[in-house]
């Protein structure tokens, strides 16, 4: 079993959908948990963090949270095509704030 | 303009001949990390560094080395290197040592490394 498990897509959601996006992780120590987005051949960039269990907000992003079932998901709303790149999980290891473990990511494609 | 640098963006090396990866950030943050990136495996981490002179390894350290001995400056060496370590690589810096840590963590541009 992977660490930190995501579907790989492609998942595909026509504009203005909302897009969801989940990640399972293993290690029941983790505190913190992050989305990142990756344009192809570009670097990763933070677009959520999240610690509590629950929702958190950001514009049109929610990131939710919940520990006891080891899942923490990204919603998308009001799509747009410029959303469309790979969602990049990360869970911190355990206790650990230096050790990021990250899944292999989910394809996300907006069709017009 | 806060950024994270690495060089080269591009390198074509055979097997045995060492190299470094240089990694550099304007931002004044204690941690840095390399990553690689490979199909369907993600990202995983080589090494990470918590500040001058201190750095641990990550979850694929085999067949890589880096030292700090300047906060700016985290380069990674691979020794002999072998085509399994064709991959991109990424380097990374953060502000924040502990959690929960507010700072985003910035990547760098990314490093396309292909040994033949």
């Amino acid at each position: 079993q992977k660490e930190v498990e995501q579907n790989s897509g492609p998942l595909s959601v026509p504009e203005g959908a909302i897009a969801s996006l989940n990640c399972t992780y293993s290690d029941r120590g983790s505190q913190s948990f992050f989305w990142y987005r990756q344009y192809s051949g570009k670097s990763p960039e933070l677009i959520m963090f999240i610690y509590s269990n629950g929702d958190k907000e950001d514009g049109r992003f929610t990131a939710q949270l919940n520990k006891a079932s080891q899942y923490v998901s990204l919603l998308i709303r009001d799509s747009q095509p410029s959303d469309s790149a790979t969602y990049l999980c990360a869970v911190n290891k355990g206790s650990s704030a230096s050790k990021i473990i990250f899944g292999s990511g989910t394809r996300l494609s907006i069709r017009p | 303009e806060a950024q994270v640098t690495q060089n080269p963006r591009y390198l074509i090396t055979v097997t045995g001949k060492k190299l470094t990866v240089t990694c550099s950030q304007n931002m004044n943050h204690e941690y840095m990390s390399w990553y690689r990136q490979d199909p369907g495996l993600g990202l995983r981490q080589i090494y990470y560094s918590m500040n001058v002179e201190v750095t641990d390894k990550g979850d694929v350290p085999e067949g890589y080395k880096v030292s700090r001995k300047e906060k700016r400056n985290f380069p990674l060496i691979l020794e002999s290197p072998s085509p399994n370590q064709t991959s991109l690589y990424f380097c990374a810096s953060r502000k924040d040592r502990d959690m929960p840590y507010q700072e985003t963590q910035y990547f760098g541009p990314g490093t396309r490394l292909l040994v033949l």
